[in-house]
């Protein structure tokens, strides 16, 4: 089993719609729940960071984390054709400078004017 | 800042060749890393160095040769081309220094990547 398990997609949605994009995972000492945004031809670019279990919102952007069952989401509201990309789940053990991140395979997103 | 610059964006290579994918970064980042890119299988790690003169192997690391003899450069070394070896290569940095707790989880700064292609 992968430490870290994503649906590849792709998903294609109309603009406005609410995305809703997740990951689970196995390693039930992962603390920290990151999500990386990479557009086509790009590298990666950290999105938002949540702790432990809960949920944190930037602007339309919700991360959400049930560490019961290991299930991570990425919300979207609101969405635009500027969201189209890919959206990789990367969780942590620590914040610390030396941890290595394991990431999922990302989700291929299209928002659809 | 230029931030994490890679070179060359492209590159084509015949089985059996070598080559040096090129990373800098001018952030004064401690940690740096290579990842590969495939369909289906995520970014995986290659090797990464927590400082000059300090390297590791990651979950990918046969076939490449890293070394760090200065904070800003970290190449990627690939000793006898393959196809296995095909892929899209990034290139990412890190502020934070090993033991110490970072200001951002997770953060890495990626580079724009060198798709390779072995034929």
């Amino acid at each position: 089993q992968k430490e870290v398990e994503q649906d590849p997609g792709p998903l294609s949605v109309p603009e406005g719609a609410i995305v809703s994009l997740n990951c689970t995972y196995s390693n039930s000492a992962f603390q920290y729940f990151m999500w990386y945004r990479q557009y086509s031809r790009k590298g990666p670019e950290l999105l938002m960071y949540t702790y432990s279990s809960g949920n944190k919102e930037d602007g339309r952007f919700t991360a959400q984390v049930d560490k019961s069952s290991k299930y991570i989401s990425l919300f979207i509201r609101d969405s635009q054709p500027s969201d189209s990309a890919t959206y990789l789940c990367a969780p942590a053990h620590s914040n610390f400078g030396n941890e290595k991140l394991t990431f999922g395979t990302g989700t291929r997103l299209t928002i659809i004017p | 800042n230029a931030g994490v610059t890679q070179t060359p964006k492209f590159q084509v290579l015949k089985t059996g060749q070598s080559m040096t994918l090129q990373c800098a970064q001018d952030m004064n980042h401690e940690y740096m890393s290579w990842y590969r890119q495939d369909p289906g299988m995520g970014l995986r790690l290659i090797h990464y160095s927590v400082g000059a003169g300090i390297t590791d192997q990651g979950e990918v690391p046969n076939g490449y040769n890293v070394s760090r003899s200065t904070t800003e450069d970290f190449p990627l070394r690939l000793l006898s081309a393959a196809p296995s070896q095909t892929s899209v290569y990034f290139c990412a940095s890190s502020y934070s220094r090993v033991g110490e707790v970072s200001r951002i989880p997770g953060e890495q700064y990626f580079g724009p990547g060198t798709r390779l292609t072995v034929t």
